[in-house]
This record gives C-alpha cells, structure tokens and sequence, in this order.
C-alpha cells in the first residue's frame, strides 16, 4: 500500500538549515514525489517536483534556498538561511494509477 | 497569470448537498487534469478527486467515492465538486488545484480555498 511518512514537526534557528524527510512505503521508492509549503492561515503553496532520480523541478518564484534530493525511499526538502517566513507546514505528495496521496505533513519552527 | 478561484462553500445540515465551483484562469484549461483537496480543522491535507484535462476520466479517494462528484465544463474554465450526502466529518476547506499534465499527476498551482460547514 502506497504511504508517505513525514514527521510531524521540527524545528530549526533563523538563518540555519534544515532538512524534512518524506518516506515512501515499501515496494514504492521508484516514485516521484511533489513537495507543498502551507504557511499559516493560507493555501498551499507548490515547491518542487522531485523525480525518483534526484533531480527536481521547482515551481514558479520558489528561492534557489530551496533544495529537493534523494536516498532510496527517502525524499528531502533542505531549506538554507532559514527565514521567518519559511514557518509553515509542509507536505509531500504522491500518485499513481488513480490515486493521489499526501504525507501527515510536517510542522517547521523556526527558532 | 494561473489563477484559481473557488466559490460555492457555505453552512449546509448533515445530509444535504452543496456544489463548489473553480473558475480557472491563465492557461490552456483543457490540457491539464483539475483537483479538489481539502482540510479539516486543524488537519493535514486530503485528496478528494480529479479529473483528467477531457473529461473523461474522473478519480475518487475512497472515502469519497459515491456521495461525491467531480466534473468540468471546458468551455467555461471552470471545475465543479457535487457533494451529495454530506457528513460533519466532511467540514473543511476545500482547494481546487491544476494538475502538472492532463491525466493524475502533482499539484503546481492552488487556489485559496472554499469552507465548507456540515452542521445542524
């Protein structure tokens, strides 16, 4: 069964990096994943696309500080020279034949 | 510009029915698949339907397979959401989204959302 897995929250200081994580549930590490950026009282956002190769496609205005890559199963969104406007909550998203699904999200703090 | 425009939500009693609209604008609306996804009360993001850029096919969540409809009218730009049956646990905002390629695919643009209220 196609699952993403991301945890719920995490936190880092203005102007540092940081690195969410998007797990793809077994037999599916070959898929291609979407990240989305939902900062608060507002819709989401898209940031990038990222293929199951690494390579990634972001979206129209999204800062070169955003960064997508790869490691099996596992797909990152690093975020550098965190700002206060990258607090928000952000989610990966999947498809396939005839579904669509998105991870629990996670909660960035930036401190 | 891509622009998304939702309308449609509102207050409506359990069992009732509302229809959500998307009005699209800034690209070639027929050539890409449309979707709606919503959002409970202080919840993550779920999927609820799409539709490819014809027409022709339509994909559900499960939860949603046989009280919702999704449909489109390319001469008017515009994507619809027929909710029949409605439930409280379907209180959310809903956000209408273009799809990267005709057919099911990612997200890359979304509108601001439409609430929704199932409540007696």
């Amino acid at each position: 069964q196609l699952v993403l897995t991301q945890s719920p929250s995490a936190s880092a200081s203005l102007g540092a990096s940081v690195k969410l994580t998007c797990t793809l549930s077994s037999g599916h590490s070959s898929y291609a994943i979407a990240w989305h950026q939902q900062q608060p009282e507002k819709g989401p956002r898209h940031l990038m696309k990222l293929n199951s190769d690494g390579s990634h496609s972001k979206g129209d205005g999204i800062p070169d500080r955003f960064s997508g890559s790869r490691s099996g199963a596992e797909r990152y969104l690093t975020i550098s020279s965190l700002q206060s406007e990258d607090e928000a909550d952000y989610y990966c998203q999947t498809w396939g034949t005839g579904i669509t699904l998105f991870g629990g999200g996670t909660k960035l703090t930036v401190l | 510009e891509v622009q998304l425009v939702e309308s449609g939500g509102g207050l409506v009693q359990p069992g009732g029915s509302l229809r959500l609209s998307c009005a699209a604008s800034g690209f070639t609306f027929n050539s890409y698949g449309m979707s709606w996804v919503r959002q409970a009360p202080g919840k993550g993001l779920e999927w609820v339907s799409t539709v490819s850029g014809s027409g022709g096919s339509t994909y559900y969540a499960d939860s949603m397979k046989g009280r919702f409809t999704i449909s489109r009218d390319n001469s008017k730009n515009t994507v619809y959401l027929q909710m029949n049956s409605l439930r409280a646990e379907d209180t959310a905002v809903y956000y209408c989204a273009k799809d990267d390629s005709s057919s099911m695919s990612y997200m890359d643009v979304w509108g601001k959302g439409t609430t929704v209220t199932v409540s007696s």
